[in-house]
Formats: structure tokens, sequence, C-alpha cells
């Protein structure tokens, strides 16, 4: 079956300008996760989404940073005024629920984000 | 502040010796521990875990150990193989936290030569 996509896998931008980065979560899987992982550096959380339920952003490291998550499923990671310490890879994962001991989560190629 | 730590940052190691990866931690609320492996270009694939009750979990060529005293973990792989090349990455659960939530340390590369 299909795993978790991510469009696009790179991604080169100006200073200054949003960026929109996508996920498409395997089929069934209830719960989203949007890290990222800056060089040399481990994976950072920045947001969940499970079902219905509201995220939670506690990782999201600024104002400039949002997601969103369109009839439970696919996911869009927007960034505004992106900066040079936004460069990073961004991944996104989904698993089943989410819930109780930790769910495997699976996660998709990531798109490389480079801010000039 | 690191809570997971791997502070190998590379290991290279000869086809069909042991390939032992660490990693510690700072969190006492930890209760559940994960091992990724993340090929270039591909997200991060799970490959074992354990929960703190326990102090062994077996899979195959992978095991995993626990040491809680020493906040400790360690990835044993057995034989190792030249498709065991990759950054393995160890990750953590705060029991005080959010169930879904993974602390992550920055991953080791291993390096199984031929």
């Amino acid at each position: 079956g299909a795993g978790v996509s991510q469009s696009p896998s790179n991604k080169v931008t100006e200073k200054g300008k949003d960026v929109e980065l996508r996920c498409d979560p395997i089929s069934g899987h209830t719960a989203l996760y949007w890290y990222r992982q800056s060089l040399g550096q481990g994976l950072e959380f920045l947001i969940y989404f499970q079902g219905n339920s509201a995220p939670d952003k506690s990782g999201l490291p600024s104002d400039r940073f949002s997601a969103e998550r369109t009839g439970g499923s696919v996911s869009t990671l927007t960034i505004q005024r992106t900066q040079q310490e936004d460069s990073a890879v961004y991944l996104c994962a989904s698993s089943y629920s989410g819930t109780g001991t930790p769910d495997t989560q699976y996660f998709g190629p990531g798109t490389r984000l480079t801010v000039l | 502040d690191q809570q997971v730590k791997q502070n190998s940052p590379s290991l290279s190691v000869q086809e069909g010796r042991i390939s032992i990866l660490n990693c510690d931690y700072t969190n006492s609320m930890f209760d559940y521990f994960l091992w990724y492996k993340k090929y270039p270009a591909e997200g991060p694939t799970f490959l074992i875990s354990i929960s703190s009750i326990k102090d062994k979990n077996e899979d195959g060529r992978f095991t995993v150990f626990l040491n809680k005293s020493a906040k400790h973990l360690s990835l044993h792989i057995v034989p190792s193989q030249p498709g065991d090349s990759a950054v393995y990455f160890c990750a953590a659960r705060d029991s005080g936290g959010s169930n879904y939530k993974l602390t992550f340390g920055k991953g080791t590369l291993l390096t199984v030569n031929p």
C-alpha cells in the first residue's frame, strides 16, 4: 500500500517568501505529525493532529508557522516570511491512532527547504 | 537542553561483526524508547522499541538493552550487514507528557563495510 507522501521533495525560496509543504498520510491513519530536522540535529516535534481534536501546536517555533489538516487527511504546513534558520528537512508522519502505547509512526521522505 | 543524547555521530563496523549504538537520556519520566533507521532521502522507519519495565527486547538481528539506573540504552545488531548502513535515531516518550510526542537524539551514522 501507499506510504506517507510529501511534496515538494525540495523547495528553494528567498528569505521573506511564504512556503507551503504538503503531506498525504497513509489512508485510515487518524494521527498526523510534523517534525523538523535541522542540519546536525535530531527530529524536532512541531505539531500533532488527531482526528477532529484540536491540534497540539506546542512545537511550532514561532507564529510564522501554521498547519492545517483538511477532512482528516491531507495536511499543509505553511511558513510565512521565511528566514534562513527555517532551512531544514520537514518530515511528516502518520499513525493509526496516536493513542495508547506509542503508535508506530510512519514517516514520509521529507521536504528539504532551503531559504536563501 | 538535550534530553536524548547520541554521543557518537558515526560508527564504522566490519560486515559480520556486532554494531553497538548507544543512547543516553536525562529525563527519568521517559517510559518508552524506540529506535528508528533512516536511509538518505527517505523518512525514518521504525526498527525496535522497549518499554521501561523491561531491560531487553530482541527482534531477529536487533536487540535493544535498557539500563534504567544508568539512563542508558543500546541497540545491538548482530551480525551487521552492509544494508544496515544508515542513520539510527534513538527516541523516547515522556510518561508525564503527551503519549504521542517523541524526543529524538541527533542520530548515529552506521557504516558497515563489506
